[in-house]
C-alpha cells in the first residue's frame, strides 16, 4: 500500500528540540521530493520545508528558517524534521507530503503527528 | 512568504456552482503556473483536487475545475454535492524552493 506514516510527536517544552519522522512505503522513495506541512489547531495549512530527491536542495518557510532542518534517508525510506528552539507557535499537526513526480504539488499525504509546545 | 488570500467561506445549494478565489502576488501565483488546490474534510488529511492551475488528478470528479488570471487563481465546483462540504486550500510555488498555502475557505452546502 502506498502510504506515509508520521511519528515522533508529543509534548515538548519551549526552547527544547524534537525530531519527527515519516516512513514511506509502497513507492520508490528516492524518486520523489518530500515536504513537511503543518496545521495549527483550528487553523490553515502552512508549508514548512521541502527536500528534493537526492537532498541536494532544501527549502524552509521563513517562520522556521534557522531552527528546523529537513533530511532524508533512502536506505530506510524515511523523511525527518529536526526542530530546535521550539516555540508555542510551532504547536501543530505536522504532515509529511510527497511531491508529485511531475513536480510542484503534493499528491500523497500522511495522517500527521501532533506536536504540542508548552511548559 | 505571506499566505495567499482566500475568502473565509463560500456557500451554495446542491447543484449550484461556487467559486473560491486565491489571491497572491506577481512572485507566486502570478509568476508560476504551479497552483494546486486541496480539499480537507474535518479530521482528515488534505487531498489534491487540482494541480498546475487547471489539471485534475485521476479520480477527481470533473465538476472541479481551476483557472488563473494575473495574481488570482480560482477553483470552481459545479453541480455542488453534499460531499463537497469541506475546507479548500490553494497553494503556489513561490520560487527558491518554497511554497505558500492560502488562508483556506470553508465550503458549505446549504
Amino acid at each position: 500500500e502506498v502510504q506515509l506514516v508520521e511519528s515522533g510527536g508529543g509534548l515538548v517544552q519551549p526552547g527544547r528540540s524534537l525530531r519527527v519522522s515519516c516512513a514511506a512505503s509502497g513507492f520508490t522513495f528516492e524518486d520523489y521530493a518530500m515536504h513537511w506541512v503543518r496545521q495549527a489547531p483550528g487553523k490553515g495549512l502552512e508549508w514548512v520545508s521541502g527536500i528534493n530527491w537526492n537532498s541536494g536542495r532544501t527549502g524552509y518557510a521563513d517562520s522556521v528558517q534557522g531552527r528546523f532542518t529537513i533530511s532524508r534517508d533512502s536506505a530506510t525510506n524515511s523523511l525527518f524534521l529536526q526542530m530546535n528552539t521550539l516555540r508555542s507557535e510551532d504547536t501543530a499537526l505536522y504532515y509529511c507530503a510527497r511531491e508529485s513526480s511531475s513536480g510542484w504539488h503534493f499528491d500523497l499525504w500522511g495522517r500527521g503527528t501532533l506536536i504540542t509546545v508548552s511548559s | 512568504q505571506s499566505a495567499l488570500t482566500q475568502p473565509r467561506s463560500v456557500s451554495g445549494s446542491p447543484g449550484q456552482s461556487v467559486t473560491i478565489s486565491c489571491t497572491g502576488t506577481s512572485s507566486d501565483v502570478g509568476y508560476y503556473n504551479y497552483v494546486s488546490w486541496y480539499q480537507q474534510h474535518p479530521g482528515k488529511a488534505p487531498k489534491l483536487v487540482i494541480y498546475d492551475v487547471s489539471k485534475r488528478p485521476s479520480g477527481v470528479p470533473d465538476r472541479f475545475s481551476g483557472s488563473k488570471y494575473g495574481n488570482t487563481a480560482s477553483l470552481t465546483i459545479s453541480g455542488l454535492q453534499a460531499e463537497d462540504e469541506a475546507d479548500y486550500y490553494c497553494c503556489s510555488y513561490a520560487g527558491t524552493y518554497t511554497w505558500v498555502f492560502g488562508t483556506g475557505a470553508k465550503v458549505t452546502v446549504l
